[in-house]
């Protein structure tokens, strides 16, 4: 069972649309990530959330709303997509602040 | 500003061979060093990890040397393989102080000749 699961894996869209992309650990952690990774591969935190609370928004744009139904799963919506938020982006868990981050396989979003 | 810098972007080695990857990084506050590995079309993988109490750590062919009063980590792949071919990323965190967020470097793609 893939501990980490993302969907879709790809997402072909036009801009000015709204899109979501779902996340769910079967880790039973309390900690998960969404991360960014760029053309150029580099990887950006976005946001942490610790049993369902925000903890961390890195200065991403409000047209990025993440949400947490429960612990198992960290939703990332977003509206008014923009070329720029072409990337491939990765959520991930930890079981709690000071244990290591697994990463889901990410999704491909391409803004036509 | 980029807080964890790595070097080099990219790196051949041959069958057998030594591939070493470095970072250094600018905030103290950092207090676990973990190195990911990532194949295309897959999120990154822990591959080995080190805080800043030991110098070094092994865990079979990969050995992360942590040099605290340089600030420096570096990986070593011994004996590396064309199935080690990927890109790894050193990373840095300071825990719960910063919501755990892990600072990455820049990447490395590693290429293994057979």
């Amino acid at each position: 069972d893939t501990a980490v699961s993302q969907t879709p894996k790809y997402l072909v869209t036009q801009m000015g649309n709204d899109k979501s992309i779902k996340c769910e650990q079967n880790l039973g952690h309390d900690t998960m990530y969404w991360y960014k990774q760029d053309s150029k591969k580099f990887l950006k935190i976005m946001f942490s959330y610790n049993n369902k609370e925000l903890i961390i928004n890195e200065t991403v744009p409000n047209r990025f709303s993440p949400k947490s139904p429960d612990k198992a799963h960290l939703n990332l919506h977003i509206n008014s997509l923009e070329l720029g938020d072409s990337a491939v982006y990765f959520c991930a868990s930890s079981q709690d602040f000071s244990q290591p981050q697994h990463f889901g396989d990410g999704t491909r979003l391409s803004i036509l | 500003q980029q807080q964890v810098k790595q070097s080099p972007q990219s790196l051949i080695v041959q069958k057998g061979g030594i591939s070493i990857i470095n970072c250094a990084y600018e905030n103290t506050a950092f207090d676990y060093f973990p190195w990911y590995q990532q194949f295309p079309g897959k999120g990154p993988a822990l591959l080995i990890a080190i805080r800043p109490d030991v110098s070094e750590k092994k865990e079979g062919r990969f050995t992360i040397s942590f040099n605290k009063s340089a600030k420096q980590f570096s990986l070593h792949i011994m004996d590396s393989q064309p199935g080690d071919s990927a890109t790894y990323f050193c990373a840095a965190t300071s825990g719960k102080a910063a919501g755990n967020k892990l600072t990455f470097g820049g990447g490395t793609r590693v290429l293994v000749k057979p």
